[in-house]
């Protein structure tokens, strides 16, 4: 199994600034199947960013992924107030898939 | 619009079953791979299992910790993917999330399963 270690936990930052956070895997992922979720409270998680890189769906230009083999990375280049919440990486390349634990993105 | 609306969640005592549906809308629901993941209170996403479209044969993989008790089928006549869970546990007490292909592109709202005696 691939275990996902995102980090940091927290990240701590004020808006207009930009977020880095980073998923590294036990293992080399293919970038096909590598994705980033956002999860706001009470909500189901929505899909940012898949392939590593690609943008989902109606995803604005300030999200952007990257990375290959064993770490990747999501950036966030000038954080708005709704961007205060959790994100999660996945696998889905091989089963069993697995997420990350997930970063917190919080205001200072 | 595609819409995915899961049902079946409640309270359930340990060694019981209980089956989730996941309905599907909006898009041709026979030709798209269907995921379940569970969240346990206050904590991350877990990757549950999935379902192949039948063009590639309908089967199903499964996470470790519930192959042998949970199993995913589909019926893409009513555009519903089920989950069956037997022998629950406490600590399969989560909010249950289907969502659309193994990415996770679109997902339901959630319904919540609680274990309990």
């Amino acid at each position: 199994e691939i275990v996902l270690t995102q980090s940091p936990g927290t990240l701590s930052l004020s808006p207009g600034e930009r977020a880095t956070l980073s998923c590294r895997a036990s293992q080399s992922v293919s970038s096909t199947y590598l994705a980033w979720h956002q999860q706001k409270p009470g909500q189901a998680p929505r899909l940012l960013i898949y392939g590593a890189s690609s943008r989902a769906t109606g995803i604005p230009d300030r999200f952007s992924g990257s990375g290959s083999g064993t770490d990747f990375t999501l950036t966030i280049s000038r954080l708005e107030p709704e961007d205060f919440t959790v994100y999660y990486c996945q696998h889905y390349g091989s089963s069993p898939f697995t997420f990350g634990g997930g970063t917190k993105v919080e205001i200072k | 619009e595609v819409q995915l609306v899961e049902s079946g969640g409640g309270l359930v005592q340990p060694g019981r079953s209980l089956r989730l549906s996941c309905t599907g809308s909006g898009f041709t629901f026979g030709d798209y791979a269907m995921s379940w993941v569970r969240q346990a209170p206050g904590k991350g996403l877990e990757w549950v299992g999935f379902i192949r479209s039948n063009s590639y044969g309908g089967t199903t993989e499964s996470a470790a910790s519930v192959k042998d008790r949970f199993s995913i089928s589909r019926d893409d006549s009513k555009s519903i993917a089920y989950l069956l869970m037997n022998s629950l546990k406490t600590e399969d007490t989560a909010v249950y999330y289907c969502a659309r292909r193994t990415v996770a592109d679109y997902w339901g709202q959630g319904t919540l399963v609680t274990v309990s005696s």
